[in-house]
């Protein structure tokens, strides 16, 4: 089955400082990727996606995520954190035999002022 | 218009009793699923149902019991509630159950605590 693992529970950032999220996946056969974010008290939102169209996805709220094949890595990155950016934020495979989605254990973002 | 909406926010009761949680789209999706998100915000399915068929059903207690009576609507009811079943439950939904990549529709959750 594929998985992910999210490297770092917890990360801090100062407002307008680079936001790195990792994603590293398992898959014996083509991901894929995908990020979700959760604010507080709420459901889960899309941030975006990788369906093997292009290596370099952007997506919502100015964040993208490069797949890197060779590295099997899906990281997240934000040039500049915002305050509105503290959130859980999870990453997520697509298991192509059972057509289930396959959640990371999430990282806390949380952003010093 | 909420697209995915759950119905109640929040639920505390007493081990024991047996509870519902109702989920209902709006999106004309063909597939939802219920997940179960502990206390370390871990995500796990737990069912998913399409046009009203049992289609993922992950080792579960067979205290729970999801109920489809049409495709926007996907309600779970659980039996005997134990202090372990605490958590938040979010139903989702998407287009079609066949589709990798289909962008899965998350609803608010509903935050259970039993005492």
């Amino acid at each position: 089955a594929q998985s992910v693992t999210q490297l770092g529970s917890h990360v801090s950032v100062s407002e307008g400082a680079l936001v790195l999220l990792r994603c590293n996946y398992s898959s014996s056969v083509p991901p894929y990727l995908f990020w979700y974010v959760q604010y507080p008290n709420q459901g889960l939102q899309l941030l975006l996606k990788y369906t093997s169209a292009a290596t370099l996805v952007k997506g919502i709220n100015g964040f993208e995520a490069e797949f890197k094949k060779s590295e099997t890595s899906f990281h997240l990155t934000k040039p500049s954190a915002h305050m509105s950016d503290a959130a859980e934020y999870f990453c997520a495979v697509s298991d192509s035999n059972d057509y289930k989605l396959s959640f990371g254990a999430g990282t806390t973002v949380t952003v010093r002022a | 218009d909420t697209a995915v909406s759950q119905t109640p926010k929040y639920l505390v009761t007493q081990m024991g009793n047996d509870k519902s949680i109702k989920c209902e789209q709006n999106l004309g999706h063909d597939t939802m699923y219920w997940y179960k998100q502990d206390s370390k915000k871990f995500l796990k399915i737990m069912f998913s149902y399409n046009n009203k068929e049992l289609i993922i059903n992950e080792t579960v207690p067979n205290r729970f019991s999801p109920k489809s009576p049409d495709k926007a609507h996907l309600n779970l009811h659980i039996n005997s509630l134990e202090l372990g079943d605490s958590a938040v439950y979010f139903c989702a939904s998407s287009r079609r159950r066949d589709s990798l990549t289909d962008t899965q529709y998350f609803g608010p959750g509903t935050r259970l605590t039993v005492l």
